[in-house]
């Protein structure tokens, strides 16, 4: 089983619909949770992160937490054409003295007109 | 505030050749990370420093892979005897201890492809 799982998509979404992105994790030590967002041939540019059970909103975008269940979801309303990229969950696992974060393969969203 | 920077962005190589990269992280950030990307895949732990201590390396880096942050400000990455299997991104990201969570800022990577 990997570490940090998400579905590769593409999920596609019309303009101005919410789009749902999901994630689930194996290792219940885990502490912080991150999402990434990738646009084709560009570096991770962090866009949420989200260290409690519930939700954590930041403009248009929504992050959502449960410990017990070992998922994370990212929220994005009102979606945009400019949205459109792969979006990373990562999460951050303790490990001796590293505080490394474990990525998923990444979900990839087109935002359609 | 300025982010983290690398350098090259790109690197053409021949099999066997070594390359360095260089990262400067963020001015305040005493943490360091270089991770290595594929295509499809995300991004994979590579190692880490904090200040000029490496405290951790992958089992994935093997003994042709070596990193150095001397004065615990900007860092290189080594690759020796390069291989196909090297050519990936190569993403550097930064830190700062009490930064709650771990929040790690990445540059725009170097992109190696060997021939």
């Amino acid at each position: 089983q990997k570490e940090v799982e998400q579905n590769s998509g593409p999920l596609s979404v019309p303009e101005g619909a919410i789009a749902s992105l999901n994630c689930t994790y194996s290792d219940r030590v885990s502490q912080s949770f991150f999402w990434y967002r990738q646009y084709s041939g560009k570096s991770p540019e962090l866009i949420m992160s989200i260290y409690s059970n519930g939700d954590k909103e930041d403009g248009r975008f929504t992050a959502q937490l449960n410990k017990a269940s070992q998922y994370v979801s990212l929220l994005i309303r009102d979606s945009q054409p400019s949205d459109s990229a792969t979006y990373l969950c990562a999460v951050n696992i303790l490990t001796g003295t590293a505080s490394k974060l474990t990525f998923g393969t990444g979900t990839r969203l087109q935002v359609t007109l | 505030d300025t982010g983290v920077s690398q350098d090259p962005r790109h690197k053409i190589t021949k099999r066997g050749q070594n390359v360095t990269f260089r990262c400067d992280p963020i001015s305040e950030h005493n943490r360091l990370y270089w991770y290595r990307q594929t295509l499809g895949q995300g991004p994979e732990f590579l190692t880490y420093f904090q200040n000029e201590a490496q405290l951790e390396k992958s089992r994935l880096l093997s003994d042709r892979f070596s990193a150095e942050r001397p004065k615990g400000s900007f860092s290189t990455l080594e690759i020796q005897r390069t291989e196909q299997g090297d050519s990936a991104m190569y993403l550097c990201a930064s830190s700062r201890t009490g930064n709650r969570g771990n929040e790690q800022f990445f540059g725009p990577g170097t992109r190696l492809t060997v021939l």
